[in-house]
């Protein structure tokens, strides 16, 4: 069974600080990965994709890879109240061109 | 503006009704999902499809049917068959051509059943 497993929370982060929010995956098949931002009540929105080993930045958020170790993370920096909501990690399936693997979500609160 | 739009936003179905739920997209992606998300959960898929006219059982199937009649549609119905249809309902589309699958999400239907 493939899966993508998140600790659920919540997690809670002081305003201004970094929040590490991460996912490990058993599927080594695909090295896909896609993080979704969702706020109470509303629709996944995709926030961050990483392809490749190692890290990639946009803005205020950082997505890790670790192949061997198999995780991928979601760093924010500075981080705001309106960063509170549950993140969403999600693997492109290995046998397939089209299906996403899910984690469950893990809730980020903010505290001012 | 390109996107995807679902209606109704809320729906409210009573118990031994069928109820169809819209999904439309002007993206011009060739892959639509639907997914079910009870809360505190994550997503659940139900159905997807590749191409126009074909589509393929999710984890969840039961209870659903979808058609693919057109690239833009994939209207989702929920039979009486499924027997707690109450969650939030999301449809999302991919246009695949990049090989990696990014799924764009429209705004959901909160489906209560009374």
């Amino acid at each position: 069974q493939k899966e993508v497993e998140q600790n659920s929370g919540p997690l809670s982060v002081p305003e201004g600080a970094i929040a590490s929010l991460n996912c490990t995956y058993s599927d080594r098949g695909s090295q896909s990965f896609f993080w979704y931002r969702q706020y109470s009540g509303k629709s996944p929105e995709l926030i961050m994709s990483i392809y490749s080993n190692g890290d990639k930045e946009d803005g205020r958020f950082t997505a890790q890879l670790n192949k061997a170790s198999q995780y991928v993370s979601l760093l924010i920096r500075d981080s705001q109240p309106s960063d509170s909501a549950t993140y969403l990690c999600a693997q492109k399936g290995g046998d397939s061109n089209y299906q996403l693997i899910w984690g469950a979500g893990t809730k980020l609160i903010i505290k001012p | 503006d390109g996107g995807i739009t679902q209606s109704p936003k809320y729906l409210f179905r009573k118990e031994g009704q069928n109820v169809t739920l819209s999904c439309e997209q002007n993206l011009n992606h060739d892959a639509m999902y639907w997914y079910r998300q009870d809360p505190g959960q994550g997503l659940r898929l139900i159905y997807y499809s590749q191409i126009v006219n074909d589509f393929q059982k999710g984890d969840i199937a039961e209870g659903y049917s979808v058609s693919r009649e057109k690239k833009e549609s994939f209207p989702l119905t929920v039979t009486s068959a499924q027997k707690n249809p109450t969650a939030f309902y999301l449809c999302a589309s991919s246009g695949g051509t990049s090989g990696y699958n990014e799924q764009f999400f429209g705004p959901g239907t909160r489906l209560t059943v009374l």
